[in-house]
């Protein structure tokens, strides 16, 4: 599979452990996001990166998340201290250069209990 | 504020009767629209973007700037169609500002 791909795909945790979800994007795709989907809407945008930089970041994230995209390939989203509010789809899109189409991954689901 | 309004939930049709999909957005500048289609056990894909003015799987959109809309249409639902639907609006930082999403269920 040559498409954007998400590690883990679903994760189990417990409340106030910390977690950490990788994208690896498609090849040469410059732009990265990060975005969140809660049961019954649509994605909303946490973050997002144009190569190692990142650029943007989203009053919905709190200061217990942290994303990284060292050397501009994969990313990888941590969340410290999980609470129940948390549990959501967590979906990383990647974006090549001059061209606005988002590829997405298939998500990672978090449960947090 | 911007934002991204799909008013239905669910819309549930025949096989062969037209569907119109409704998306309303809210943008101060020159928006950039797109469809994006979630089937059953797939990730979301891009299914056509005013820009490119394409017909994708016979579906078709266009911008209304007037009525500030983006409705997604088909004048002959198949079966296949069945899937959640999203509207998209890209803001000038390039991110995407997702409606809530539309369950299209196409019975046989």
């Amino acid at each position: 599979d040559t498409g954007v791909s998400q590690n883990p795909r679903h994760k189990i945790t417990k409340r106030g452990q910390n977690v950490t979800f990788r994208c690896d994007p498609i090849s040469e795709h410059n732009r990265l996001y990060w975005y969140r989907q809660t049961l019954g809407q649509g994605p909303e945008f946490l973050t997002y990166f144009q190569n190692e930089a990142q650029l943007e970041k989203s009053r919905l994230l709190s200061d217990r998340f942290s994303a990284e995209r060292p050397k501009g390939s994969f990313s990888t989203l941590e969340i410290q201290r999980t609470e129940q509010g948390d549990s959501a789809m967590y979906l990383c899109a990647t974006t090549p250069k001059y061209y606005n189409e988002q590829f997405f991954g298939p998500g990672t689901r978090l449960t947090v209990l | 504020a911007q934002r991204v309004t799909q008013p239905e939930k669910l819309l549930s049709v025949f096989k062969g009767a037209p569907v119109e999909l409704k998306c309303n957005y809210s943008y101060s500048g020159s928006p950039e629209l797109f469809w994006y289609v979630q089937y059953s056990r797939q990730r979301l894909q891009l299914l056509l973007r005013h820009i490119s003015r394409e017909s994708i799987k016979g579906f078709t959109a266009d911008l209304n700037k007037g009525e500030t809309s983006f409705h997604l249409k088909k004048p002959f639902a198949q079966e296949e169609d069945s899937a959640m639907y999203y509207c998209a609006l890209m803001d000038s930082s390039y991110k995407l500002i997702f409606g809530s999403g539309t369950r299209l269920l196409v019975r046989p």
